[in-house]
């Protein structure tokens, strides 16, 4: 069993249009996150949500949502898509405060966008 | 805010003992993680330190000094297959939340 998983897989787009990445655990964890991972690898926090509170990164743009319609899923709305958002998007599950430090990634989305 | 210093690149060869370090800046502290990747693939959990002292997990250990600000990643008996990117990340008490901050990111070539 896949315990984070992501969909989809690769995204292509262009400029301008509106996306949505999907994220699901089946840990039972109750803390998910966000993570966009650029051409150089740098692995950069964009959200945290627990228990229906929400975290936002400071210089992550509100073009950017994270949706969580339960505690196993946190979904990704990008608005109005730029070329710089090109990069992968992973998606992070934790439990409890502490388990911040132990957290599993999902497979990533490559996003190209055109 | 925080930052976290680590090598961009490492070289060993097979069977060697290979260290990453990592020098971290926060204001708070509640750990250091490390975490492995290898291209293409998304970051795996390997270890991490909330206290001062060494870790061991198999052939991967990992060191903390809170004092220093220090942390180290120690892969011993290297094989082709640990070839990857390792990051090292802090979680601090001035981080919103349970987020972590990531390294750079350290890639290791193993040779054989």
């Amino acid at each position: 069993d896949t315990a984070v998983s992501q969909t989809p897989k690769y995204l292509v787009t262009q400029m301008g249009n509106d996306k949505s990445i999907k994220c699901e655990q089946n840990l039972g964890h109750d803390t998910m996150y966000w993570y966009k991972q650029d051409s150089k690898k740098f692995l950069k926090i964009m959200f945290s949500y627990n228990n229906k509170e929400l975290i936002i990164n400071e210089t992550v743009p509100n073009r950017f949502s994270p949706k969580s319609p339960d505690k196993a899923h946190l979904n990704l709305h990008i608005n109005s898509l730029e070329l710089g958002d090109s990069a992968v998007y992973f998606c992070a599950s934790s439990q409890g405060l502490a388990g911040a430090l132990l957290q599993y990634f999902g497979p990533g989305t490559r996003l190209t966008v055109t | 805010g925080q930052s976290l210093e680590q090598p961009s690149e490492v070289t060993a060869v097979e069977g060697a003992i290979v260290q990453i370090n990592c020098t971290y800046q926060t204001s708070g502290f509640y750990g250091l993680s490390w975490y492995q990747q290898h291209d293409g693939g998304a970051p795996t959990f390997l270890s991490y330190n909330a206290l001062d002292g060494l870790e061991e997990t198999g052939r991967f250990s990992s060191f903390l000094s809170r004092s220093d600000s220090y942390g180290y990643l120690l892969l011993q008996e290297l094989q082709m297959k640990d070839s990857a990117s390792y990051f090292c990340a802090v979680r601090s008490y001035n981080n919103a939340g349970n987020m972590l901050t990531f390294g750079g990111g350290t890639r290791l070539m193993v040779k054989p």
